[in-house]
Parts: C-alpha cells; sequence; structure tokens
C-alpha cells in the first residue's frame, strides 16, 4: 500500500531563512505529487504539483519541490521564509493504482520566527 | 470562478445526537470527496463521488455516516448517532475528474461533547 512520510511535525525557522520541509513517498508506479497547504481555520489549497516532465516544479508563493526518483522524495523549498508563511503544509501522492486517490501525509507545521 | 462551499462551519453537539454538513461542489466537477481531518493528522477519504454514483466508500463507517450527491451536484454527509471520536473537520472537495485536481471547501469543525 502506497504511504507518504512527512519528517517533522514542526519545523522552525527564521523570518528571511531557507525553508525545507521533507517528503518521502512509497509508489509502485510512477506517481502524482502535490503540496498543499492549510491556514488556520481554511481548507486546503494547492501549493504545486508533480505529473510528468521537469522534476523541478514552481507553485505559489515563491515555493518549489523536486521529484527525486531514485530517493522516492518530493521535498518542498523557499528560498526566504515570509511571516504569512506560517502554516500546516501537506504532501499528498496518488497513481493509477489507487484510482488517483490522494494519499495524505501527516503534515507539518511550519512556524517562522521574527 | 465561486469556489467549494460547506455549511456549516462550526458545529457543536452532543454525543449520540445527529448532524448534517452540506457541499456544494464547483460547476461542472463531476467528482465530490468528503474527508474526515483529525487534529494533527491528514485528510482520510470518507467518500467519492463520480456524478451522483458512488465510487469508492470503503472508509465510511456506514453505521452511522451516510452521504448523498442527489442530482449530482451538491452533497450532504450525515452522522447518526455521533461518537465523541467524530470530532474533526470535515472537508469537502470537488474536482473536474478523478485525477485532475481537487480543490477544497473551508470545511466544518464538528465538536461533540
Amino acid at each position: 500500500a502506497q504511504s507518504v512520510t512527512q519528517l517533522g511535525s514542526h519545523v522552525s525557522v527564521s523570518e528571511g531563512a531557507l525553508v525545507l520541509l521533507r517528503c518521502n513517498y512509497s509508489s509502485s508506479v510512477p506517481p502524482y505529487l502535490f503540496w498543499y497547504v492549510q491556514y488556520p481555520n481554511q481548507g486546503l489549497q494547492l501549493l504545486l504539483k508533480y505529473t510528468t516532465g521537469a522534476t523541478l516544479v514552481k507553485g505559489i508563493n515563491g515555493f518549489e519541490a523536486e521529484f527525486k526518483k531514485s530517493e522516492t522524495s518530493f521535498h518542498l523549498t523557499k528560498p526566504s521564509a515570509h511571516m504569512s508563511d506560517a502554516a500546516e503544509y501537506f504532501c499528498a501522492v496518488s497513481d493509477l493504482g489507487s484510482n488517483y486517490q490522494l494519499i495524505w501525509g501527516a503534515g507539518t507545521k511550519l512556524i517562522i520566527k521574527p | 470562478e465561486a469556489g467549494v462551499a460547506q455549511s456549516p462551519r462550526y458545529k457543536i453537539i452532543e454525543k449520540r445526537q445527529s448532524v448534517a454538513f452540506w457541499c456544494n461542489p464547483i460547476s461542472g466537477h463531476a467528482t465530490l470527496y468528503w474527508y474526515q481531518q483529525i487534529l494533527g493528522q491528514g485528510p482520510k477519504l470518507l467518500i467519492q463521488f463520480q456524478n451522483n454514483g458512488v465510487v469508492d466508500d470503503s472508509q465510511l463507517p456506514k453505521d452511522r455516516f451516510s452521504a448523498e450527491r442527489l442530482k449530482g451536484v451538491d452533497s450532504t454527509l450525515k452522522i447518526q448517532p455521533a461518537k465523541l471520536e467524530d470530532s474533526a473537520v470535515y472537508l469537502c472537495a470537488s474536482s473536474l475528474e478523478v485525477g485532475t485536481e481537487q480543490y477544497f471547501g473551508p470545511g466544518t469543525r464538528l465538536t461533540v461533547t
């Protein structure tokens, strides 16, 4: 069965510092990969997605992620953190084998220190 | 383009009571999803509709949860009777078709006391 692992339930960075949120997945077939963001008391918003093609994917709000098949990873990065980036981030994977249902990680709460 | 609408936003009930949530997907979206999100966890799919047919309800506790999508547009999710462990945020999402991007509503936060 597919699974998604997000390393670190909480990540704290200083404003202006690099943001790195880790995501590893297990999938026996080529996956679709997603990062969603959830602000307090709001629904989930798609940040970026990888389906096929270029392995470096750029998303909204300056975030990007790189699909590394050999490492089964899809880590999310942003060069310079902003206070408004404080939120919970979820990695998700889907593939044909699961009828494209999203399998979710447990989430990482990003804390930005002033 | 209007997003996914959900109501109510918040609901507090006592255990053994019943509750219903409503979702109106984005116009033209054939696929509709209900998720349960417990605090500190990722969303868990409860049920997936394609138009007005059920695609997957394998994780829906059918002894107490029910859902319908009449006419293939809006949908309701019902819990009867509620248990303490049903306290969670219930998210509705829709997509054009299976496998395409899912758009989420703001969710309904349910507290069962």
